[in-house]
C-alpha cells in the first residue's frame, strides 16, 4: 500500500494475556519506529529500528515488551502478560531518514488501540 | 522527565487570525525540530521541520521559528483556517546521537468561525 498500514487497528484482551501488533512500512523505507499514546500525551517512543536492528530501544517501558523485525520491513511489536496501563494507541511510522534524506518527516500509520480489562 | 514541553493544553483563535502555538525543550543537544498535526483517529502528519543552524523556515501559512538561547520554538500560522483545528505536537531529536524523535504532549487549536 501507500501508507504505513497497522494491524489489527483496534484490540480488546484480558489482563496476562499475550498480544501483538503489526507494523507494515512504506516500501523501501530503512526505519521504523513505534510509539504508545496514552489519552491526552503526546507520543511516547518506544523503539526505532534502522533496517533489521533496534538502533534505540530505550522507550520500552519493561521485559514484557518486544519488538521485531526480522527482514527489514514488517515489524511486530509483542506485548507479554499485560497489564491495564498498557491500554494505548500504539502508532507505528516509517521514513526515510539515513538514506541520504533528512527532512526527519516521520510518515505514522493510523494506530492500534490495545485496551486492556 | 519532559524533554519536549507544550505548556499550552489547548488555543482558540478567530478564523484569519494568527495562531502561535509554542514549545520550549531542555536538551541542549536537540538538532532538529518538527511540527505534527493530528486529527481524532488518524495518526499524526508532518507540518514543518527545522534545523538549529536556522532560526527561520517558511511553507506557505507555516512558519516555524527557533531560538536556541532560549530553546524555544513556536509554529505561527497565518491566517487560520477551520481545517487548522487539530492536535499539534512539537518534537525534537539529536541527529548526532540518532535518528530518535521526542514529541511533546500537544496543543489542541481550536479555529473558532
Amino acid at each position: 500500500g501507500a501508507g504505513v498500514s497497522q494491524t489489527p487497528s483496534n484490540k480488546v484482551t484480558e489482563k496476562g494475556k499475550y498480544v501483538e501488533l503489526r507494523c507494515d512500512p512504506i516500501s523501501g523505507h530503512t526505519a521504523l519506529y513505534w510509539y504508545r499514546q496514552s489519552l491526552g500525551q503526546g507520543p511516547e517512543f518506544l523503539i526505532y529500528f534502522q533496517g533489521t536492528g533496534a538502533a534505540d530501544d530505550s522507550g520500552l517501558p519493561n521485559d514484557r515488551f518486544f519488538a521485531v523485525r526480522p527482514e527489514g520491513s514488517v515489524s511486530t511489536l509483542k506485548i507479554q502478560r499485560t497489564e491495564r496501563g498498557d491500554s494505548a494507541v500504539y502508532l507505528c511510522a516509517s521514513s526515510s531518514w539515513g538514506q541520504g534524506t533528512n527532512t526527519g518527516e516521520l510518515f505514522f500509520g493510523e494506530g492500534s488501540r490495545l485496551t486492556v480489562l | 522527565d519532559q524533554q519536549v514541553k507544550q505548556n499550552s493544553p489547548s488555543l482558540s483563535v478567530q478564523e484569519g487570525r494568527i495562531s502561535i502555538l509554542n514549545c520550549d525543550y531542555t536538551n541542549s543537544m536537540f538538532d532538529y525540530f518538527l511540527w505534527y498535526k493530528k486529527y481524532p483517529a488518524e495518526g499524526p502528519t508532518f507540518l514543518i521541520s527545522i534545523s538549529s543552524i536556522k532560526d527561520k523556515n517558511e511553507d506557505g501559512r507555516f512558519t516555524v521559528f527557533l531560538n536556541k538561547s532560549a530553546k524555544h520554538l513556536s509554529l505561527h500560522i497565518v491566517p487560520s483556517q477551520p481545517g487548522d483545528s487539530a492536535v499539534y505536537f512539537c518534537a525534537a531529536s539529536d541527529g548526532n546521537r540518532d535518528d530518535k524523535i521526542i514529541f511533546g504532549k500537544g496543543t489542541r487549536l481550536h479555529i473558532l468561525p
